[in-house]
Order: C-alpha cells, then structure tokens, then sequence
C-alpha cells in the first residue's frame, strides 16, 4: 500500500507566526490529499484537502500546496493561534485504496 | 449527535480473551474502514470494505477479522489479545474512494 512520511513530527512556533508541515507519498496513482487535525482525546477530523488536479487550495489560514512530480504536499497554516495547536496528519488515497496517513505532527503554538 | 457509533467507548481485556468492536454508521457512506492508533503507530490503516466487500487489508495477524452484516455495519473481531493490541481502534466511512473520510470517536482497548 501507499506509504506517506510526514515531517517534522514536533513543531512549535509562536502566535501570529506561520507552521508548515511537509509530506511525501509514494504511489504516483494516488489523487487525493486530505490534511485531519486531531484534538486530545478526540476523533480525527478534515481540515482541508486537495486532488490531484490541483496545485494550491487555500481556506482562511489553511494552505495546501501539491507538487505532484516530486510527490510531495504541504500544509501552511498562517497566522497561528493557541488553538491550532494540536495532532496533524496528512494522509493520501488513489483508486481502490483507503487513505494512508502520515506519522502526524504535534504542533504548540505558544502565546 | 455522532454518526458513526462504535461501542464499546473504553474496552478492558485479559490476554488471550477475544472481543468485537461495534461500528455503525448512518451517513449513508458504502465505505467503511478500520483504523488503530497507538504511542508506536498513529493512525495505522487495517481494514477498507465497499459494499460489505473486503477492499484492502494491511492487518497481517490473522487475529483481526471484520465482520459486515449490514450495509453499515463493520465490526471488528479481536482474538488471542495481547498487550501489544493495546490501541484506540477507529472505525471510519466515507461516500466512496478519494473523498473525505469520517472517523467515529473510538474504542480506547487495553490488553492486561
């Protein structure tokens, strides 16, 4: 199956600044990246994704940027907040397979 | 008001005991997958099935067997626990392939 590295796996910055996290696939059939966050204690959730046919998909703080020659996509968030702060796994699916996700990246925004 | 139940919500067992994870989801979804999430491996895929079909399974103990009765149902079986099964296990669905997946809120598991 695919297999997905995300980096880094721990990430902290300061409120107000930006946080990206980077991500490369294997499967060159795969055409879907979605980005979850995941709260403590709680279910994953999807915060944004983006297909294939895309390059860059931007909503409010939340970029995806999607080079498909290098297999690699990143999350930029902008503008960090405390409330940012939490688990982040990104994760890419093709035809006829589940999505795999990364190790995650537990990011601190720090007042 | 959740849409995929899983039950039970926190799961105490003894090793060598077998349990089933419940998963039901009313989104009307005709995916559904099994993941687990553990300190070793986050978010570790297991189990996809359509339709009640087994799509693709990256679990290579032959201790974890789903189980679809119904449409919307996948439960997961769990034979000869061990310690090392210890995990929160998600069940998940979603309206087809490369769209986005829901995550029911898990089963915390603890093997002692």
């Amino acid at each position: 199956g695919e297999q997905v590295e995300q980096l880094p796996s721990i990430l902290r910055v300061q409120e107000g600044s930006s946080a990206s996290i980077n991500c490369s696939y294997e499967d060159s059939a795969s055409n879907y990246f979605p980005w979850y966050k995941q709260e403590p204690g709680e279910n994953p959730k999807l915060i944004i994704d983006i297909r294939s046919n895309m390059e860059r998909k931007q909503i409010q703080e939340l970029i995806v940027l999607l080079d498909k020659k290098a297999k690699r996509f990143s999350l930029h968030i902008t503008d960090t907040q405390p409330g940012d702060s939490a688990m982040y796994f990104c994760a890419a699916s093709g035809n006829n397979n589940a999505p795999r996700f990364g190790a995650g990246t537990k990011l601190s925004v720090k007042p | 008001d959740p849409k995929i139940i899983q039950k039970p919500k926190y799961l105490v067992a003894v090793t060598g005991s077998e349990k089933i994870l419940i998963c039901e989801q009313y989104l009307g979804h005709n995916a559904m997958y099994w993941y687990r999430q553990s300190a070793k491996k986050p978010l570790e895929f297991m189990f996809s099935y359509s339709y009640q079909k087994l799509m693709d399974n990256q679990t290579a103990s032959s201790r974890f067997q789903p189980q679809s009765s119904k449409k919307n149902h996948l439960d997961l079986q769990i034979t000869a626990l061990k310690p090392d099964d210890s995990a929160t296990y998600f069940c998940a669905s979603s309206q087809g392939e490369s769209t986005e997946v829901f995550f029911g809120k898990g089963t915390r598991l603890t093997v002692v």
